[in-house]
């Protein structure tokens, strides 16, 4: 069965203080990782899509990586606006059931509730 | 700009009534899916649909139906809605042969 974890449940940074979230996995064969934001009451908002091990990818303050076993959001300078719980998901690329549809899914962590204060 | 959106930001309801939440998608996306998200728990699929009138049970498809009869609006049918149903509800679409869910914006559904 596949599994995320997310580390660490939550975080309290000073604006300007950079920091890294954790996403460990476990999946019969990785397709694609996924980083989401989503703020209080919304949707979750797509950040990245990461394939392979030693890729990175950056959007302004966000900076993410991925290794075999787990992938790290590093939050450069970060400003109370990137305030937000961040989640991240596996999508496996063999299905673990008979139905073919369930190549589909997406396995999410709890996510990290993430407040920077100013 | 993908745009999924949802019929309700909130809802409330009693136990027993029939609930419809309805999402519709502007991009053409073959895929779509239901998810629920509780604290504690994160989010879990319910159903998904990888095309017009195919859907397919997801984790927890229990208490719930889908119906898909045109490409752009995938509807979650709570049948007789139950209190341990209180939850936010969330839409997603995905292009096939894609790999990015992009949500709606949820319905937060009480039951009382």
């Amino acid at each position: 069965e596949d599994q995320v974890t997310q580390s660490p449940e939550a975080l309290r940074l000073q604006e300007g203080e950079s920091s890294s979230l954790n996403c460990s996995y476990t999946v019969s064969g990785l397709r694609g990782l996924f980083w989401y934001r989503q703020d209080p009451g919304k949707g979750p908002e797509f950040l990245f899509t990461l394939y392979s091990a030693g890729e990175e990818k950056e959007k302004e303050r966000l900076k993410a990586t991925l290794t075999k076993k787990e992938s790290f959001l590093h939050i450069t300078a970060p400003k109370p606006e990137d305030s937000a719980t961040y989640l991240c998901a596996v999508q496996a690329t063999k299905s673990t059931q008979n139905s073919g549809g369930s190549n589909y899914k997406l396995t999410f962590g709890k996510g990290t509730l993430l407040t920077v204060n100013p | 700009d993908v745009k999924v959106t949802q019929s309700s930001r909130y809802l409330v309801k009693r136990t027993g009534e029939k609930v419809f939440l309805e999402c519709v998608q502007d991009m053409d996306h073959e895929n779509m899916f239901w998810y629920r998200q509780d604290p504690g728990l994160g989010l879990r699929l319910i159903y998904f649909s990888y095309d017009v009138k195919m859907k397919e049970k997801g984790d927890i498809p229990e208490g719930y139906s889908v119906s898909r009869e045109k490409k752009e609006r995938f509807s979650l049918i709570l049948e007789s809605a139950s209190t341990n149903q209180t939850s936010m509800y969330l839409c997603a679409s995905r292009q096939h042969g894609t790999d990015t869910q992009y949500f709606g914006p949820g319905t937060r559904l009480t039951v009382l």
